[in-house]
């Protein structure tokens, strides 16, 4: 059964910290993961996206890791702001979401208290 | 920021009335997609359109129905609306470029629905 699982299911932490975020999926064929970020009451916005011979993807203060041999994840978010408070969704496609579909985490719920 | 936009924002409404969900993008995307959010969990698809005139059914049921007359637009129409259809739904719209490297859905801000 096609899965993505993600940990922790919240996380606080204070600000200036960083901090890591897994996904673990079993998704199969693999044919990208995408982290969004969901701020609450909002649609989810494309963070990074990796194929399947990417290794890392960063997107400023955003570091995205990807092992496709043991189909796991990590976003690791570096000097945390307040502004990072959201839900994390890990999300794996088996064909592109042109062909097709998506598969959806439930999310890391991150807070960062000042 | 994503040019796909919907409304209303917020709607909170009585049982068995008629409700029309709006989505409009303005990226000339041809793929549209419906989701349908709860708190906590995961995003289930509910309906999505390759284009003008085609629409399928998603991988969650859903007694919803959608419309594609135009390309910028896909809105989602429940005929009689129940408590149980209490939810957030998503909109998203994505290329049909084929790549994977390059696939993005864009989503809009949603519609948080609650039905008394």
């Amino acid at each position: 059964k096609n899965q993505v699982e993600q940990s922790p299911q919240s996380l606080i932490i204070l600000e200036g910290k960083n901090c890591t975020l897994q996904c673990n999926y079993t998704v199969s064929p693999f044919s990208n993961l995408r982290w969004y970020k969901q701020d609450t009451g909002r649609g989810p916005v494309s963070l990074t996206i990796m194929t399947f011979s990417e290794n890392t993807k960063s997107n400023g203060r955003y570091t995205a890791t990807l092992d496709a041999d043991t189909k796991q994840s990590s976003l690791h978010i570096t000097a945390s702001q307040l502004s990072d408070s959201a839900s994390y969704i890990c999300v794996v496609s088996d064909r592109g979401s042109t062909l097709g579909r998506l598969y959806f985490g439930r999310g890391t719920q991150l807070t960062v208290w000042p | 920021e994503a040019d796909i936009y919907q409304t209303p924002r917020y709607l909170v409404i009585g049982t068995g009335k008629k409700i029309t969900l709006e989505c409009s993008q303005t990226m000339g995307h041809d793929k549209m997609y419906w989701y349908q959010q709860d708190p906590g969990m995961e995003l289930h698809l509910i309906h999505y359109s390759y284009g003008v005139n085609s629409t399928e059914k998603g991988d969650l049921s859903s007694e919803s129905t959608v419309s594609r007359i135009r390309t910028e637009h896909f809105p989602l129409t429940l005929e009689s609306a129940r408590p149980s259809h209490t939810s957030q739904y998503l909109c998203a719209s994505s290329s049909l470029s084929g790549l994977p490297s390059t696939d993005t859905q864009y989503f809009g801000p949603g519609t948080r629905l609650t039905v008394l």
